[in-house]
């Protein structure tokens, strides 16, 4: 069965102290890895997509690497408004839209 | 411009009634998704719609569920003889391209 976990749950992080979060997937067929940004009470915000190990994405503080069982996304020296629930999804299927979502990690970060 | 918007906002329903929920893409956007997210869960497909295309409905969990597309654009989300487990946030996303790039904030559905 295609699965996608992201570890940890929670992470709580001092301002500055650069960490990664984890998303380990098992499916048959990898067409794509997104990640994704929630804030409480809004939908969520595309990030990044990866297609083929060793691939990797930057944006601001934040890196997205690939490799061929799990993808990373690199925080570095994060700030408050980096605090959000950060959601990891693939793509099996030929359908684009139809996406396996990991349940998340939730960011904190304190000043 | 404006993103994807959803409507109602917040929805309550008692058990048995239908609901209808309506989501505008973004003008142009010719993909558009639905999902749902649980409380402690991942989101969850329910289908998506390409153009003119037939949708990809593989994620729909019953046949109380069902979606429409005009003129391919706005679309509606309609749940019939409502259950408690469908109690959820309701999410649509639009694109111009392969990803769900753009999500609304949701319709949240609490069914009593």
């Amino acid at each position: 069965e295609d699965q996608v976990t992201q570890s940890p749950e929670a992470l709580r992080l001092q301002e500055g102290e650069s960490s990664s979060l984890n998303c380990s997937y098992t499916v048959s067929g990898l067409r794509g890895l997104f990640w994704y940004r929630q804030d409480p009470g809004k939908g969520p915000e595309f990030l990044f997509t990866l297609y083929s190990a060793g691939e990797e994405k930057e944006k601001e503080r934040l890196k997205a690497t690939l490799t061929k069982k799990e993808s990373f996304l690199h925080i570095t020296a994060p700030k408050p408004e980096d605090s959000a629930t950060y959601l990891c999804a693939v793509q099996v299927g030929r359908s684009q839209g139809n996406l396996i979502f990991g349940k998340g990690t939730k960011l904190s970060v304190k000043p | 411009g404006a993103g994807v918007s959803q409507s109602p906002s917040n929805k309550v329903t008692e058990k048995g009634k239908d609901v209808e929920l309506r989501c505008d893409p973004i003008s142009g956007h010719t993909a558009l998704y639905w999902y749902r997210q649980s409380l402690g869960q991942g989101l969850e497909f329910l289908i998506y719609f390409q153009g003119n295309s037939a949708p990809d409905k593989s994620g729909l969990p019953s046949d109380r569920f069902s979606a429409e597309r005009t003129g391919g654009s706005v679309s509606t989300l309609t749940i019939q003889r409502t259950q408690q487990e469908d109690s959820a946030v309701y999410l649509c996303a639009s694109s111009s391209s392969g990803e769900p790039g753009a999500f609304g904030s949701g319709t949240r559905l609490t069914v009593v």
